[in-house]
C-alpha cells in the first residue's frame, strides 16, 4: 500500500529565509509524486509535480522539490520565503488505478512565516 | 488552464435535510472526479472516485447509501449528503482529473457543511 510522510507537523520560518519541507512515500513502483498548497478554508493548489525524467522539478511561486529514490523522499523547497506562503503543505503519492491516479496524502505541514 | 469550480462554497441546513454540492470542470472533460472530507486541521480523506457514466468506488468505511455521487457528464460530478446529521458537517473538497495516469488532480476550494 502507497503512504506518505510528513514528519514536521509545523515550522516556522523567518520572512526571506529559505525552507525545505520534507516528505517521505512508500510505493510499490515509480511514484508520482506532488506537493499542494491549502489556504485555510480553501481547496488546494497544485505546487509541483514529478512523474519522471529530471530529479528536480521546479514549480509556481518559487517552488522546487527533488526526488530521491534512493532515500524514499520528495522534499520541497524555496530559497527565500515570502509572508504569503504561509499555509498548509501537502505531499501526496500517487499511482493509476482502474480510474486515474488516486493520490495518498500525507497528513500536512502548517507553515508560520515570521514578518 | 485546469479549473474546478465546487458549489456552493457554505452551506447551513437544518438535521435531517439532505444537502447536494457540485463539482465542474471548467475548462477540461474530467474523466474522473474524486470526493474527499477534511476534518479540522487533517489530512483529507478519499471518500470515493467516480468515473464518468459509472457508479463510484466508495472507499472503505464511506456509507454509499448516504454520501451518493452521480457523474453524469465529462464536467460535472455531485454529491448529495442524504439525510445529514450533525456528524456529517465537515469541509468537503472535489477533485477532477482527465484520467490519463500522469495527470494531476486539480481541486476545487471545497464546501464547508453545517449541520445544525
Amino acid at each position: 500500500a502507497q503512504s506518505v510522510t510528513q514528519p514536521d507537523i509545523h515550522i516556522t520560518v523567518s520572512e526571506g529565509a529559505s525552507l525545505e519541507l520534507r516528505c517521505n512515500y512508500s510505493y510499490g513502483a515509480t511514484p508520482y509524486l506532488f506537493w499542494y498548497v491549502q489556504s485555510p478554508g480553501q481547496g488546494l493548489q497544485l505546487l509541483l509535480k514529478y512523474f519522471s525524467g529530471d530529479t528536480l522539478v521546479q514549480g509556481i511561486k518559487g517552488f522546487e522539490a527533488e526526488f530521491k529514490r534512493s532515500q524514499s523522499s520528495f522534499n520541497l523547497r524555496k530559497p527565500s520565503v515570502h509572508w504569503s506562503d504561509a499555509a498548509e503543505y501537502f505531499c501526496a503519492v500517487g499511482g493509476v488505478t482502474g480510474g486515474g491516479n488516486k493520490l495518498t496524502f500525507g497528513t500536512g505541514t502548517q507553515l508560520k512565516v515570521e514578518l | 488552464g485546469a479549473v474546478v469550480s465546487q458549489h456552493p462554497s457554505w452551506v447551513i441546513c437544518k438535521s435531517g435535510t439532505s444537502v447536494k454540492i457540485e463539482c465542474r470542470s471548467l475548462d477540461f472533460q474530467a474523466t474522473t472526479m474524486f470526493w474527499y472530507r477534511q476534518f479540522p486541521k487533517q489530512s483529507l480523506m478519499l471518500m470515493a472516485t467516480s468515473n464518468e457514466g459509472s457508479k463510484a468506488t466508495y472507499e472503505q468505511g464511506v456509507e454509499k447509501d448516504k454520501f451518493l455521487i452521480n457523474h453524469a457528464s465529462l464536467t460535472l460530478s455531485t454529491l448529495t449528503v442524504t439525510s445529514a446529521h450533525p456528524e456529517d458537517s465537515s469541509f468537503y473538497i472535489c477533485s477532477a482529473s482527465s484520467g490519463l495516469g500522469n495527470q494531476p488532480q486539480h481541486f476545487g476550494d471545497g464546501t464547508r457543511l453545517s449541520i445544525l
